[in-house]
C-alpha cells in the first residue's frame, strides 16, 4: 500500500506556481520521496526525488520538511500542459527489485 | 533522449486467448518492470525483473502471467489465457539502478479483452 497522502484534486491558474502537498508521516530514514506525473493515461513520467534536502531541477522543486514527514512539489510557472495526475511516492533505498508503489495521486488542473 | 518503447499500442483479443506484450527498455538499463492500470484506477505494480529472473512480483501476477527477456533486448509480458478483467493499460519500465535511479516508463499497451 502507498505510504503517502495527497489531496485528490487541485486547481492552478496558468502562469502561477502550483504547490502540491504530500504527507508521508511514517517515512523511515532510508526512504526517498519521489514525484511522478501521468498525463492522460500516458506512461508515468519522473519529475524529481529527494531524501532530506530540498531539490530543484528543470521541471520542479521539491521541498521536504525538516522532520521529513511531508513534502511539497512546486511547479514554478504552471502551464496547461502540466495538467496531470501527480504521484508522491516513498521508495525504500534498498527495496527488493526497486519497484515504485503508486497511490491515487493529485489530479492537477491548470486553468487559463 | 532514450526511451522505453512498447508494442503493440493497442491489442484487442478474445477471452481465453494468449497475449504477448513487448517492450524494448533503454539499452544500458538492467532492471525491468511491468505495471498495469485498469481504466480509472491507479497504476499497479506487477513484476520486477533483473539478471534474467523475477526479483519481485505482486499478488496480481499469478500463474497466468509470465515475463522473459528472450533476446537481450526485448522484455515481454505474456498472459496465457486472458480474462475480461485483464483489460487495462500495461506499462513497461526500466532503470539503471534499482536503488535511487528513476524508472523510465513506456507509453503503454492497451489491452482490450472481449
Amino acid at each position: 500500500d502507498a505510504k503517502t497522502t495527497q489531496p485528490t484534486s487541485m486547481d492552478c491558474a496558468e502562469g502561477r506556481a502550483a504547490n502540491l502537498p504530500c504527507n508521508h508521516s511514517t517515512i523511515s530514514g532510508n526512504e526517498y520521496v519521489y514525484w511522478y506525473r501521468q498525463i492522460h493515461s500516458q506512461g508515468p513520467q519522473y519529475i524529481i526525488h529527494g531524501l532530506k534536502n530540498n531539490e530543484t531541477n528543470e521541471m520542479a522543486s521539491l521541498i521536504i520538511t525538516e522532520d521529513r514527514k511531508s513534502s511539497t512539489l512546486i511547479l514554478p510557472h504552471a502551464t496547461l500542459r502540466d495538467t496531470a495526475v501527480y504521484y508522491c511516492i516513498v521508495r525504500e533505498l534498498h527495496n527488493q527489485g526497486g519497484k515504485l508503489i503508486f497511490g491515487q495521486g493529485t489530479e492537477l488542473s491548470v486553468k487559463p | 533522449e532514450p526511451e522505453v518503447t512498447q508494442t503493440p499500442s493497442h491489442q484487442v483479443t478474445q477471452m481465453g486467448q494468449e497475449v504477448i506484450l513487448r517492450c524494448v527498455p533503454i539499452s544500458n538499463h538492467l532492471y525491468f518492470y511491468w505495471y498495469r492500470q485498469i481504466l480509472g484506477q491507479k497504476v499497479e505494480f506487477l513484476v520486477s525483473f533483473y539478471n534474467n529472473e523475477i526479483s519481485e512480483k505482486s499478488e496480481i501476477f499469478d500463474d497466468q502471467f509470465s515475463v522473459e527477456r528472450p533476446d537481450g533486448s526485448n522484455f515481454t509480458l505474456k498472459i496465457r489465457s486472458t480474462k475480461l478483467e485483464d483489460s487495462a493499460m500495461y506499462f513497461c519500465a526500466s532503470t539503471a539502478s534499482r536503488n535511487t535511479g528513476e524508472l523510465f516508463f513506456g507509453e503503454g499497451s492497451r489491452l482490450t479483452v472481449l
